[in-house]
């Protein structure tokens, strides 16, 4: 069965350093979305793409946070420089479309020191 | 953009019982999405019921909805263990966003 694949599962880093995620969504997925989960709460939409267009990123904190979809395909969730609040699990979800069901990878479990 | 905002927060109840949690949003939708989560893992979709639908059924499933009150209810009926998990709606228009759910306990 086909999956959302992201890596890396776990990171620790320290704060002011950079830190990338990266997700593959299902093959022919056009729609592909990442959160940050913080312990307790729900998800929270940071960006959704439509193929390599930026659908939303209106809570997307952009003077540390980046994400970007080179062809349409897989994607890269970058933070820099990394805070102690940044600590939480990244999320990567794919759609075949906009109103359509959302497939979750497994996620990445950051802790910033 | 509209998230789906989840009642009761919690619900314990005892395994083989049924239960029922409810879903509130705001603005018109294209359809509604229920999901699941286990602690520490991505979520899981569970069952989508489009707007002009009314009651849809999966397995041990139920999602009615009701568009005139802009609500959704979710019932597990015999419940198991491994329904322990929280359980997100998701009012779905251009964006996919989520509350803060509701957690389930199933007490063996």
């Amino acid at each position: 069965e086909a999956e959302v694949a992201q890596s890396p599962r776990y990171k620790i880093t320290e704060k002011s350093q950079a830190v990338a995620f990266w997700c593959d969504p299902i093959s022919g997925h056009a729609t592909l979305y990442w959160y940050r989960q913080i312990l307790g709460q729900g998800p929270e939409l940071l960006v959704q793409f439509q193929d390599e267009s930026v659908v939303d990123d209106s809570q997307l904190p952009k003077d540390r946070f980046s994400a970007e979809r080179l062809k349409g395909v897989d994607s890269t969730l970058k933070i820099q420089p990394a805070e102690l609040g940044d600590s939480a699990m990244y999320l990567c979800a794919s759609s075949l479309g906009v109103y359509t069901e959302a497939f979750f990878g497994q996620g990445t479990r950051l802790t910033v020191v | 953009s509209q998230q789906g905002e989840e009642d009761p927060q919690a619900l314990s109840i005892q395994e083989g019982e049924n239960a029922t949690m409810n879903c509130s949003y705001k603005t018109s939708i294209n359809n509604l999405q229920w999901y699941r989560q286990n602690s520490g893992r991505g979520l899981v979709h569970l069952i989508l019921i489009r707007s002009n639908e009314r009651e849809k059924h999966s397995g041990r499933l139920r999602v009615t909805l009701d568009t005139s009150k802009k609500s959704s209810s979710l019932l597990i009926t015999a419940s198991r263990a491994a329904d322990t998990a929280s359980y997100f709606c998701a009012p779905r228009d251009e964006k996919l966003t989520f509350g803060t759910g509701t957690r389930l306990t199933i007490i063996p």
